[in-house]
């Protein structure tokens, strides 16, 4: 089955400065990569989603790219904000089946 | 957007009961409709899939009558955990697919289960 990795688990940035969040799948039958976003207690938040047919897409200060060839997708936050402060989750998608990466604990420090 | 509701939030129950959780569309008819479950600080893992009218199907290691799972219309998904037990505690978390926007998957805010 589907594999994502992703990296790092834990990331701290200053308020203002950009994010990176990167994974790598191993399926290359794999066609969608959604980004959510989690806050504590609640359910995940799709932030952005990249199909396999586009190589970059971005909304105000978020990115996604996609690098087929090399299976792995990256997530880009600029102009950081306190409430950008979550977990953010990776995934890929073969058919119906979302598989996860491992997440990223996200911190933005005023 | 496409809105998911859970409920309960929160339900708390005794050891041996059962347990039902809803998962409704608000604003889309679901094609497909997911369940997972989320332990503490770990990540999503899917327990089963089910389609309007059909069974469920389960993931590996996944009890099918342990957790019951009924998609009776296009709106509406239930997860029954049946004698539930300590261990069964955990975050249940419901995922549709709107047919309408392209087969984007969107979350409902999701469950917390304790069972005592």
């Amino acid at each position: 089955g589907e594999n994502v990795e992703q990296h790092p688990s834990t990331l701290s940035v200053q308020e203002g400065d950009s994010a990176v969040i990167k994974c790598t799948y191993s399926d290359s039958a794999s066609n969608y990569f959604p980004w959510y976003k989690q806050e504590l207690g609640k359910g995940p938040q799709l932030i952005i989603d990249i199909r396999s047919n586009v190589g970059e897409k971005k909304d105000q200060r978020i990115a996604v790219t996609l690098n087929k060839t090399a299976k792995h997708f990256s997530l880009h936050i600029t102009e950081t904000q306190p409430e950008d402060s979550a977990v953010y989750f990776c995934a890929a998608r073969r058919d119906y089946k979302l598989s996860f990466g491992a997440g990223t604990t996200v911190t933005v420090r005023a | 957007g496409a809105v998911v509701s859970q409920h309960p939030s929160r339900v708390i129950c005794k050891s041996g009961t059962s347990v039902k959780i809803e998962c409704r569309s608000l604003d889309f008819q679901a094609t497909t409709m997911f369940w997972y479950r989320q332990f503490p600080k770990q990540s999503l893992m899917l327990m089963a899939t089910s389609n309007e009218g059909s069974k469920a199907t389960y993931e590996q290691g996944v009890e099918k009558d342990k957790f019951l799972i009924n998609h009776a219309s296009l709106t509406l998904s239930t997860l029954t955990v049946t004698s539930a037990h300590p261990e069964d505690s955990s975050f249940y978390i419901c995922s549709e697919t709107a047919s309408r926007a392209g087969d984007t998957q969107y979350f409902g805010p999701g469950t917390r289960l304790t069972v005592l």
